[in-house]
């Protein structure tokens, strides 16, 4: 069965500076779908960027990129240029072949003025 | 307008209470998904239904059951609550892109808080 791992509860990071994000995950499969998701104080799930694991290229929207790391069943998320806004809970999440998502525990970041 | 809404946002009960939480969608989306959430766990999949006459469990599913009375609704109902079942509950949907494949990207409701008493 596919799993997912934030070993990173909390994090903090001061504004303007930049952060990574952990997560690893475990699958047999050779082709799915990596997301990373933002959970605001609002609580509104928001999705951040999206991977497809065929793509040799690391995704990125704006300040927010990957590291994908196939082989080594990684997928960080690196925020730069942090912004107050970006405090938030952070989701890393599967999808399956069977169209299910699975997500990790989340990371809670804090953006310092 | 919000394309997923969920009622109510936040709902306090007591134990043994029937509660349903209920979820529309205005994207025209086939795949419906209830997830709980909790604190150190993330999201965990209680329900998921394909499409009106395809309800599948998931991996939490034990205490809960669904409805899907529409294309654009799907409720889930707890019957007899307890408290173990505060969390706070969401409500995803999925569609499809060009052709038949499924998009990848899913869809959340602002979610509701349920507390169990």
């Amino acid at each position: 069965a596919q799993t997912v791992t934030q070993s990173q509860p909390e994090m903090s990071v001061q504004e303007a500076e930049t952060v990574t994000l952990s997560c690893t995950y475990d699958t047999s499969e050779s082709n799915y779908y990596l997301f990373w998701y933002k959970q605001p104080p609002s609580r509104q799930m928001i999705l951040v960027i999206r991977q497809e694991a065929y793509k040799q290229q690391n995704a990125t929207e704006n300040r927010f990129s990957v590291n994908f790391q196939k082989a080594a069943k990684s997928f960080s998320l690196k925020i730069s240029d942090s912004q107050l806004g970006d405090t938030a809970m952070y989701f890393c999440a599967y999808l399956t072949g069977t169209y299910k998502y699975i997500f990790g525990t989340g990371t809670r970041l804090k953006v310092l003025a | 307008d919000a394309d997923v809404t969920q009622t109510p946002r936040n709902r306090i009960t007591k134990t043994g209470k029937r509660i349903m939480l209920e979820c529309s969608q205005t994207k025209g989306h086939d795949r419906m998904y209830w997830y709980r959430q909790d604190p150190g766990l993330g999201l965990r999949l209680i329900y998921y239904s394909f499409d009106v006459k395809d309800i599948n469990k998931g991996e939490i599913s034990d205490g809960y059951s669904v409805s899907r009375q529409a294309q654009a609704k799907f409720s889930l109902s707890l019957e007899s609550a307890i408290p173990n079942q505060t969390a706070l509950y969401f409500c995803a949907t999925r569609g499809k892109a060009a052709g038949s494949r499924p998009m990848e990207e899913q869809f959340f409701g602002p979610g509701t808080r349920l507390t169990v008493l």
